[in-house]
């Protein structure tokens, strides 16, 4: 079954680091794009960041800078380090597959991890 | 970036209607564009992409269509598990973006 599991959420004060991760099963996380998205209370979704299978990263203006999309092939694991964490940056974070090697459409959710910034 | 503005916002509809929701890009986009749907506290399913390719297990009562700047998602006879909220994303360049959704809400 293809599956992917977030975990590394938290509380953290503003200023702050966290590392997510999001652990793939089923298939090879390498040769497809994927992506993370997050979604404040009772907002939309926000496409934060994606990595395609080449390795190009990408990251939407208001994460660029302070956050890193990275994975480790051999553990089937995609990362996203935060930096600087903002009481905006205040979310759940989706771990996505994408269906194709480069950016396009997730096909496959994890349950999300909440990162809430606070002092 | 490519802004998606999303109509109605808030659509209320009871179980049978037929209804549309609208998805307008900013700048043309070709056909590439996906639905999802998100139910509360849930994770968003993708039940659309390339703007009217039915993801594997969606039932055939939901369609997509349109190119450019212009899309729709049609749900042809609303069920009650149907009412959710519903976004659209483009996939034309990064960044990735989505848009405010719709939600579809019981009468």
């Amino acid at each position: 079954e293809v599956q992917v599991v977030e975990s590394g959420g938290g509380l953290v004060q503003p200023g702050g680091s966290l590392r997510l991760s999001c652990a793939a099963s089923g298939f090879m996380s390498s040769t497809y794009a994927m992506s993370w998205v997050r979604q404040a209370p009772g907002k939309g979704l926000q496409w934060v960041s994606g990595i395609t299978n080449s390795g190009g990263t990408y990251y939407t203006g208001s994460v660029q800078g302070r956050f890193t999309i990275s994975r480790d092939s051999s553990k089937n694991t995609l990362y996203l380090q935060m930096n600087s964490l903002r009481v905006e940056d205040t979310a759940t974070y989706y771990c996505a597959k994408n269906l194709y090697g480069t950016g396009s459409y997730n096909d496959c959710w994890g349950q999300g991890t909440q990162v809430t910034v606070s002092s | 970036d490519i802004q998606l503005t999303q109509s109605p916002s808030f659509l209320s509809a009871s179980v049978g209607d037929r209804v549309t929701l609208t998805c307008r890009a900013s700048q043309g986009i070709n056909i590439l564009l996906a639905w999802y749907q998100q139910k509360p506290g849930k994770a968003p399913k993708l039940l659309i992409y390339g703007a009217s390719t039915l993801q594997s297990g969606v039932p055939s009562g939901f369609s997509g269509s349109g190119s450019g700047t212009e899309f729709t998602l049609t749900i042809n006879s609303l069920q009650p598990e149907d009412f959710a909220t519903y976004y659209c994303q483009q996939a034309h360049s990064y960044p990735l973006t989505f848009g405010g959704g719709t939600k579809v809400e019981i009468k």
